[in-house]
């Protein structure tokens, strides 16, 4: 059991280009998210995904697209890298319940972009 | 809105002494959760505590213990017998309205002292 993965860990982009930052959860969690934390800040939602096929806009989603083809993945796509962009990428999980709801975090993409 | 307020952005604590990171919180959602991540220098995000809204005790987890007073809309974390890995960032966040997705404070850095 893995839990949240995420690669790459690292990433250097130059304005303009663009990148897919991948997740993967292998415990069939429904619900799983993208976060961005910049320095000196808590994390803020970008998108959600309550399941296959069905995503939603955070609290900050412009500049990034995504798409939830199966329940394991949920990649972040980012289309016109801006230095704005700049920051540590976090992937959540967490089963879609109105219990404790748990969100589990991968380890993070430290992106930074010239 | 939701809104998560974490008031002390940086702690020092004696080695064995007991800490409270305070946090408090904003929502109009009667059914709501409140939880804490620590987030040590290596940048992961670990879930620590979980309260909700309508748990009539305070919840506890081994050294932590979530203080949840919810007329004052607070839910501060305390951890007895500091050691020196608690050294790290802590975070205070919130779910609610039936959402997973999490709102985040800014962060308390914790560092404790030999």
């Amino acid at each position: 059991n893995a839990g949240v993965t995420q690669t790459p860990k690292f990433q250097v982009l130059k304005t303009g280009q663009s990148m897919t930052l991948q997740c993967a959860q292998d415990m069939n969690h429904e619900y799983m998210s993208w976060y961005r934390q910049d320095p000196g800040m808590g994390l803020r939602l970008i998108h959600y995904s309550v399941g296959a096929g069905i995503t939603d806009q955070g609290e900050v989603p412009n500049g990034y697209n995504v798409s939830r083809s199966t329940t394991e993945d949920f990649p972040l796509r980012l289309l016109s890298a801006a230095p704005s962009q700049t920051s540590v990428y976090f992937c959540a999980s967490s089963y879609r319940s109105t219990g404790i709801g748990t969100q589990y975090f991968g380890p993070g993409t430290r992106l930074l972009v010239l | 809105a939701q809104k998560i307020t974490q008031t002390q952005p940086g702690m020092f604590v004696q080695e064995k002494e007991a800490v409270t990171l305070d946090c408090t919180y904003d929502t109009s959602d009667p059914s709501y959760g409140l939880f804490w991540y620590k987030q040590p220098s290596s940048g992961e995000m670990i879930f620590l505590i979980y309260q909700g809204s309508y748990d009539q005790q305070n919840a506890t987890e081994g050294r932590y213990s979530l203080n949840f007073q919810k007329a004052r809309k607070s839910a501060n974390l305390v951890i007895s017998a500091s050691q020196l890995g608690d050294s790290a960032m802590y975070f205070c966040a919130m779910r609610g309205g039936g959402a997973q997705k999490l709102v985040f404070g800014q962060g308390t850095r914790l560092t404790i002292n030999p």
